[in-house]
């Protein structure tokens, strides 16, 4: 079975500043797609980044960006200069085989940027 | 880009009445979309796989008499919950992926749904 774990449950930065959101995964799956979700408080799930586990480079979307280190079964999301519109909960998940089938999410990391 | 759109977007009903959700995907076929069930300050817990022509796939506890799907089109899947109680209140969002291949699970805007 898969499993994703998102130990900050609540993140606090300034306005500007990087700022890494945490996740490790577990599977027996060789082949896996791992994804990073941002939900305001409006609910709507916003697509950031995807991985794929074969993929050779870490991904990167803009400010977005995966830290993906296979061994340590770990998918970080890294925000770069941080804008108050990043204040939101987020969401790492991941699928079987490379591609977006039923995801697992994990529980969730709550950010918010501070002026 | 590819939408799902999801509808209604918010619904009160009496407990004991039963709701309708509806999820589309309105530039692509979906041959497969999935239900989330999310409760208040919780992450999303998938409750079925909805499948064009076939009978649904629920998760393990999930009372499939309860929580009807339908997937009569590669466009459109429904969401039925049943004789609605005040414990059925939640968030409930769809997804619809664009082939068997794809990097982007592509979300409704979900549905919250509150019985009374």
């Amino acid at each position: 079975a898969q499993k994703i774990t998102q130990t900050q449950p609540g993140m606090f930065v300034q306005e500007k500043e990087a700022v890494t959101l945490d996740c490790t995964y577990d599977t027996s799956d060789p082949s896996y797609g791992l994804f990073w979700y941002k939900q305001p408080s409006s609910g709507e799930m916003i697509f950031l980044i995807y991985q794929g586990s074969y993929d050779q480079q870490n991904a990167t979307e803009g400010r977005y960006s995966l830290n993906f280190q296979k061994a340590r079964k770990s998918a970080n999301l890294v925000i770069s200069a941080s804008q108050l519109g990043d204040s939101a909960m987020y969401f790492c998940a991941m699928s079987s085989i490379q591609g977006a089938q039923k995801l697992v999410f994990g529980q969730g990391t709550r950010l918010t940027i501070n002026p | 880009g590819a939408v799902v759109s999801q509808h209604p977007s918010r619904v009160i009903c009496k407990s004991g009445t039963s709701v309708k959700i509806e999820c589309r995907s309105l530039d692509f076929q979906a041959t497969t979309m999935f239900w989330y069930r999310q409760f208040p300050k919780q992450s999303l817990m998938l409750m079925a796989t909805s499948n064009e022509g076939s009978k649904a796939t629920y998760e393990q506890g999930v009372e499939k008499d309860k929580f009807l799907i339908n997937h009569a089109s590669l466009t459109l899947s429904t969401l039925t919950v049943t004789s609605a109680h005040p414990e059925d209140s939640s968030f409930y969002i769809c997804s619809a992926a664009r082939g068997q291949i794809n990097t982007e699970a592509f979300f409704g805007q979900g549905t919250r749904l509150t019985v009374v």
